[in-house]
C-alpha cells in the first residue's frame, strides 16, 4: 500500500458544475502529476506539479487547473464539467523529477458527471 | 513524440504458468525509465517494475521480470508461475527524464483455474 491517498474516492456531479480533487503525496515526495483515465484507456496525462510550480501539460483545456500546496499535496480542479469528464482521475508521487524513479499512485477518484 | 503500444488487448494464461505481455515504445529521448503497473478492478496503479534505458542487465522483481531489448524499443513483462490473484489490466509505461509517464492501452489479463 503506498502512502497516496485521494479524496473522495467516488463522486457525481452534474454537467456545467466545478469539481476539486485532492491529493496527498507520499511523505518526502516533492513532485505530483495527474491523469485522467477513461473507460477502458490508458491514463493520459493532464498536468504535474514540481515544488508548487507547473511544470508539464498534457492537452486538456484551460477548464482544468490545479495546485501544489507547500507539504507537496496537490489539488484538480475541473470548471464546467462536460458528460466526457467523467473518468477515473489518478495522481501519482515521485520523489524527484525524472525517469529514473517510480511514482506512486492513489487509489484513483471516479468522477461520473450526468 | 513519445508513445507506448501494447498489441494484446486481452490474454488468457492457465494458472501456474508463464506469460509475456508485449509492449514497444518510441521515443527520442537517450534518458527515460520503463515502468510495468498492474491495475485491478479497484482502480489503483500497483507498481511492478522499473528498467532504465540505460541499465544493462534487465529487470526482475520476484516473479516480474522485464525483458529489454533496446535496440528494439521493447520492454516485454514476464509473469511466471501465474496466480489467480495476477488476474488484471496490466500497463505499459514510459516516463523519459523530467518529463511525464506515457502510458499505453493495457492489456487485461485472466488467470484460468
Amino acid at each position: 500500500e503506498t502512502g497516496v491517498t485521494q479524496s473522495p474516492t467516488h463522486l457525481i456531479k452534474t454537467r456545467g458544475q466545478q469539481v476539486t480533487l485532492r491529493c496527498s503525496s507520499q511523505s518526502g515526495h516533492n513532485t505530483v502529476s495527474w491523469y485522467q483515465q477513461a473507460l477502458g484507456q490508458g491514463p493520459q496525462f493532464i498536468f504535474q506539479y514540481y515544488r508548487e510550480e507547473e511544470n508539464g501539460r498534457g492537452n486538456f483545456p484551460p477548464r482544468f487547473s490545479g495546485l501544489q500546496f507547500p507539504n507537496y499535496s496537490s489539488e484538480l480542479n475541473v470548471n464546467a464539467l462536460e458528460l466526457d469528464d467523467s473518468a477515473l482521475y489518478l495522481c501519482a508521487s515521485s520523489e524527484r523529477q525524472g525517469g529514473s524513479t517510480e511514482a506512486f499512485f492513489g487509489q484513483g477518484t471516479r468522477l461520473t458527471v450526468v | 513524440a513519445q508513445k507506448i503500444t501494447q498489441t494484446q488487448p486481452g490474454m488468457f494464461v492457465q494458472e501456474k504458468e508463464a506469460v509475456t505481455l508485449d509492449c514497444t515504445y518510441d521515443t527520442s529521448d537517450p534518458s527515460y525509465g520503463l515502468f510495468w503497473y498492474k491495475q485491478p478492478s479497484s482502480g489503483e496503479m500497483i507498481f511492478l517494475i522499473y528498467q532504465g534505458s540505460y541499465d544493462q542487465q534487465n529487470a526482475t522483481e520476484g516473479r516480474y521480470s522485464l525483458n529489454f531489448q533496446k535496440a528494439r524499443k521493447s520492454a516485454n513483462l514476464v509473469i511466471s508461475a501465474s496466480q489467480l490473484g495476477d488476474s488484471a489490466m496490466y500497463f505499459c509505461a514510459m516516463r523519459p527524464y523530467g518529463q511525464n509517464f506515457v502510458f499505453g492501452p493495457g492489456t487485461r489479463l485472466s488467470v484460468l483455474p
